[in-house]
Formats: C-alpha cells, sequence, structure tokens
C-alpha cells in the first residue's frame, strides 16, 4: 500500500498570505495520479488539482500543484477567506488503488 | 449537469445489514469508474471500493468479505451492499466518479450511515 503523509498536520495563516501543503509518499506515484482536494465542514470533498498540477474545473489560479516521485506540494499563493479548510491528497496505482493522505487543517491565524 | 445522491444510510446494530444507493445524472454509471469512500466522524477519507467499466470490482481490506459494490445500468444507479457491520464502519458514505483521470471529480452529498447497539 502507498501511504501518503502530508504536513503539516495544521496551517495556521492569515488572508493574502501564502500556503505550501506537503504531501510525501511511501512509493514513487506517477505524476498523472497524484490529485488534491478541499473539504469544507459537512460538505463532500471537492477536487482541486489532477494529474499533479493540473486545476480542475472552475478552480482559480492561485492553486498550483507541482512535485514528482514522492514529493508533491499543493501551493495557494494568496489565502481568500473561503481558503481555509482540510486538504487532501490522493493517489492512485498499486493496491489498494486509491489512497487519501491524512490531511492538512488550513485554519485563519 | 453531474449529479450524485446517495441514500440508504442509517441507525443500524452490529452485524446488520444495509444496502446503500447512489443515483447518478448527466453521466452514464457504467461508462465511468465508481468507488464508495468514506469517512468516520472527524476524521479523513477512506477509499472502500471501485467497479470498473469492465465490471471488475475491488475493496479495501478492511471491509472485503462484507462488502459488495455493484451497479443497475438501466437506473444509472451505483449500490453498495454492506453486511457484518462493525462499529468501526460508522461514517459518511460518498459514491464518487472517477473519469479515468485517477481522482474523484464528482461526489455525493454522501449519507450516514452510524453502527451501534
Amino acid at each position: 500500500e502507498i501511504v501518503l503523509t502530508q504536513s503539516p498536520g495544521t496551517l495556521s495563516l492569515s488572508p493574502g498570505e501564502r500556503a505550501t501543503l506537503s504531501c510525501r509518499a511511501s512509493q514513487s506515484v506517477g505524476s498523472s495520479y497524484l490529485a488534491w482536494y478541499q473539504q469544507k465542514p459537512g460538505q463532500a470533498p471537492r477536487l482541486l488539482m489532477y494529474g499533479t498540477s493540473n486545476r480542475a474545473t472552475g478552480i482559480p489560479d492561485r492553486f498550483s500543484g507541482s512535485g514528482s516521485g514522492t514529493d508533491f506540494t499543493l501551493t495557494i499563493s494568496r489565502l481568500e477567506p473561503e481558503d481555509f479548510a482540510v486538504y487532501y491528497c490522493q493517489q492512485y496505482g498499486g493496491s489498494p488503488p486509491y489512497t487519501f493522505g491524512q490531511g492538512t487543517k488550513l485554519e485563519i491565524k | 449537469e453531474v449529479q450524485l445522491v446517495e441514500s440508504g444510510g442509517g441507525l443500524i446494530q452490529p452485524g446488520g445489514s444495509l444496502r446503500l444507493s447512489c443515483a447518478a445524472s448527466g453521466f452514464t454509471v457504467s461508462s465511468n469508474y465508481m468507488s464508495w469512500v468514506r469517512q468516520a466522524p472527524g476524521k479523513g477519507l477512506e477509499w472502500v471500493s471501485i467497479i470498473y467499466s469492465s465490471g471488475n470490482t475491488y475493496y479495501a481490506d478492511s471491509v472485503k468479505g462484507r462488502f459488495t459494490i455493484s451497479r443497475d445500468n438501466s437506473k444509472n444507479t451505483l449500490f453498495l451492499q454492506m453486511s457484518s457491520l462493525r462499529a468501526e464502519d460508522t461514517a459518511v458514505y460518498f459514491c464518487a466518479r472517477d473519469a479515468y483521470n485517477y481522482c474523484f471529480d464528482y461526489w455525493g452529498q454522501g449519507t450516514l450511515v452510524t453502527v451501534s447497539s
């Protein structure tokens, strides 16, 4: 099983600041197979990025993704109030086919 | 417009059975990879099961032998039959679509399953 470890567990920032979220895999993950989601309380997750660096439909360009191999990053260039949420990375491949990281909570400082 | 609407959740005693449904609109279930993903209260996301467009199925070890994923092509609906339920199966269950991008682009709103005596 490919284990995804996200850091930090909680990130406290202010609106307008830059956020950098990390996702580290226990084995190499193909760049086509890494995605990021945003989840707000009481809501389903929302796809942000797929294939490491491709923004999903309707996702603003302040969100960007990068990385390869075992290290991947989600960057939010300038935080808006609506960006404070929990973020999950997810990979496809291996057994089981999908695994998620444990999440990073982005909270208002 | 793509929509996924789950139903069938509720309170069930340990050892009991429950069937979840996910009604899809705006796309064809049988032409996509469809999964169930769950989230225990206050916890992260856990993938549960997938049915591929080929009809092949796959399960997380935690539910293998107890849960069965299926679909009704005529109703464009996905199902999850859950049996021998345990307290640790308590979660919100989401159905989600993977349109061959190896990620979940559409999710339902979720249905809560509570396993408790």
